[in-house]
C-alpha cells in the first residue's frame, strides 16, 4: 500500500512570511495524484491545490504552490504571503491513476501563523 | 449549501449500542467515500462505493461496520455494539471521477461512553 510522510507534526509562520511544509511518499506506481488538504479548526477539510503527476510543470494557486520532485517522491507545499487565515491541519494526500479508490493520507501538519 | 452534508455532526452513546451515520453527497458525484479520523492522525480509509455499489472495503471496517448506499444518492454507516476505540470523526467524501479531488463533509464526531 501507498504511504504518505509528513514529519512536521507543527510548524509556525510570521503572518506575511512564507512557509514550506514537507510531504513525501512511497509508491511504485508511475501514475498518480497528489494533494494538499487544508482542514481548519472544526471546520470541513478543503482542497488547496492538486499535482498531477505525469505533469512536470509545479501546480500553483494564488498564494499556494507545491514543489513535486517525482524522482525524489517529494511533493512540499509553501505558502507565501501567510495570512491568519491560514492557520490550520495541513493534510498531503496520495491517488493512484489506475486503482483510484482511496487517498492515502499523511498524519498532518499543524500549522500556526503569528501575528 | 450544495457541498457534502453529514448528519448528526455529534453523537454521544454508551458502549454497546449501535449508530447510524447518514452522509448526503453532492449530487452528480456517483463515487462516495468513508473515512476515520482519529485525534492527531490523518484520515483513514474505510469503503468507497461507485453508485449503489459498495467496491472496496478496509480492514479496518470490522464486521460491526456496515455501509450502504441505497440507490446510489445518500449513504449511511452503521456501527453496531460500538466499542470506546470507535471513538473518532467519521468524514464522507465524494468525487465526480477517480481522476478529480474529492469533496468533504464536516464529518460526525463520535464519542463512546
Amino acid at each position: 500500500a501507498q504511504t504518505v510522510t509528513q514529519s512536521q507534526p507543527e510548524m509556525s509562520v510570521q503572518e506575511a512570511e512564507t512557509v514550506t511544509l514537507s510531504c513525501t511518499y512511497d509508491t511504485s506506481e508511475s501514475d498518480y495524484y497528489l494533494f494538499w488538504y487544508k482542514q481548519p479548526p472544526s471546520r470541513q477539510m478543503i482542497l488547496v491545490i492538486r499535482q498531477e503527476a505525469y505533469k512536470q510543470q509545479n501546480a500553483t494557486e494564488n498564494r499556494f504552490s507545491v514543489n513535486f520532485q517525482k524522482a525524489a517522491k517529494s511533493f512540499s507545499l509553501k505558502i507565501s504571503d501567510s495570512q491568519l487565515g491560514d492557520a490550520a491541519m495541513y493534510f498531503c494526500a496520495y491517488r493512484s491513476h489506475n486503482t483510484g479508490n482511496q487517498f492515502y493520507f499523511g498524519t498532518g501538519t499543524s500549522l500556526t501563523v503569528i501575528p | 449549501d450544495t457541498g457534502v452534508s453529514q448528519d448528526p455532526r455529534h453523537k454521544i452513546t454508551k458502549r454497546g449500542q449501535n449508530v447510524t451515520f447518514r452522509c448526503d453527497p453532492i449530487s452528480e458525484h456517483n463515487r462516495l467515500y468513508w473515512y476515520r479520523q482519529t485525534l492527531g492522525q490523518g484520515p483513514e480509509f474505510l469503503t468507497y462505493f461507485q453508485n449503489e455499489a459498495q467496491l472496496e472495503k478496509s480492514r479496518l471496517l470490522s464486521d460491526r461496520f456496515s455501509a450502504e448506499r441505497p440507490k446510489g444518492s445518500f449513504s449511511t454507516l452503521e456501527i453496531q455494539r460500538t466499542e470506546q476505540g470507535d471513538s473518532a470523526m467519521y468524514l464522507c467524501a465524494s468525487s465526480l471521477k477517480a481522476a478529480t479531488e474529492a469533496f468533504f463533509g464536516q464529518g460526525t464526531r463520535l464519542t463512546v461512553v
